[in-house]
């Protein structure tokens, strides 16, 4: 089973600062139709996950342009260049392309 | 917009079995592929099972022996079983359509004696 491993898991941030969330694969998430299927989402407290980042990179609709999802094969990271207090939540990274499906553990954001 | 509306039982007694129904409004069901999701209190999040609207299924290993995934296209329906449960199968259960882009607001099903 592929294995997603994300890092940082807590990440205290200040207002207005950038923050990056890495995640790694065990194997590489390139399909053989050539698309990569690793997604990003965001669970704010006591909210359902929302998906922010499809394939990579592409947002979804309604996701500000702060956040940009980057990467390729097996080290995939999600940028938010300007945290605000709203970012305050758990982001998760998961794969579509191998199964079963998995979801990294999660990384916390927090504002310092 | 599409809007997932779920519901079942929240409280159950070890051994018994969890069955969840979710409905489909807005979208097209029959063109799409359905999830469930789950996710114990504090926890992070794990892949259940998918359908295809034409009764394709996959199940996550650790629970395939327990678990069943069904759907009802003249419904715009689809459901979950869980048998023999467990405390360790409290958890918030979510339904979502593939690829993941609309979820449920979940329901929290505690296993309890």
């Amino acid at each position: 089973d592929v294995v997603l491993t994300q890092s940082p898991l807590s990440l205290p941030v200040t207002l207005g600062q950038p923050a990056s969330i890495s995640c790694r694969s065990s194997q590489s998430l390139v399909y053989s139709d050539g698309n990569t299927y690793l997604h990003w989402f965001q669970q704010r407290p006591g909210q359902s996950p929302r998906r922010l980042i499809y394939k990579v990179s592409n947002r979804d609709s309604g996701v500000p342009d702060r956040f940009s999802g980057s990467g390729s094969g097996t080290d995939f990271t999600l940028k938010i260049s300007s945290v605000e207090a709203e970012d305050v939540g758990i982001y998760y990274c998961m794969q579509g392309t191998h199964w079963p499906r998995a979801f990294g553990q999660g990384t916390k954001v927090e504002i310092k | 917009q599409v809007h997932l509306q779920q519901w079942g039982a929240g409280l159950l007694k070890p051994s018994e079995t969890l069955s969840l129904t979710c409905a489909v409004y807005g979208g097209s069901f029959s063109g799409n592929s359905w999830a469930w999701i789950r996710q114990p209190p504090g926890k992070g999040l794990e892949w259940i099972a998918e359908i295809s609207h034409s009764g394709y299924t996959n199940y996550n290993p650790s629970l395939k022996s327990r678990v069943a995934i069904s759907v009802d296209t003249s419904k715009n329906q689809f459901s979950l079983k869980l048998t023999a449960l467990t405390a360790a199968d409290t958890a918030i259960y979510y339904c979502a359509r593939v690829p993941f882009d609309y979820w449920s607001r979940g329901t929290l099903v505690t296993v309890s004696s």
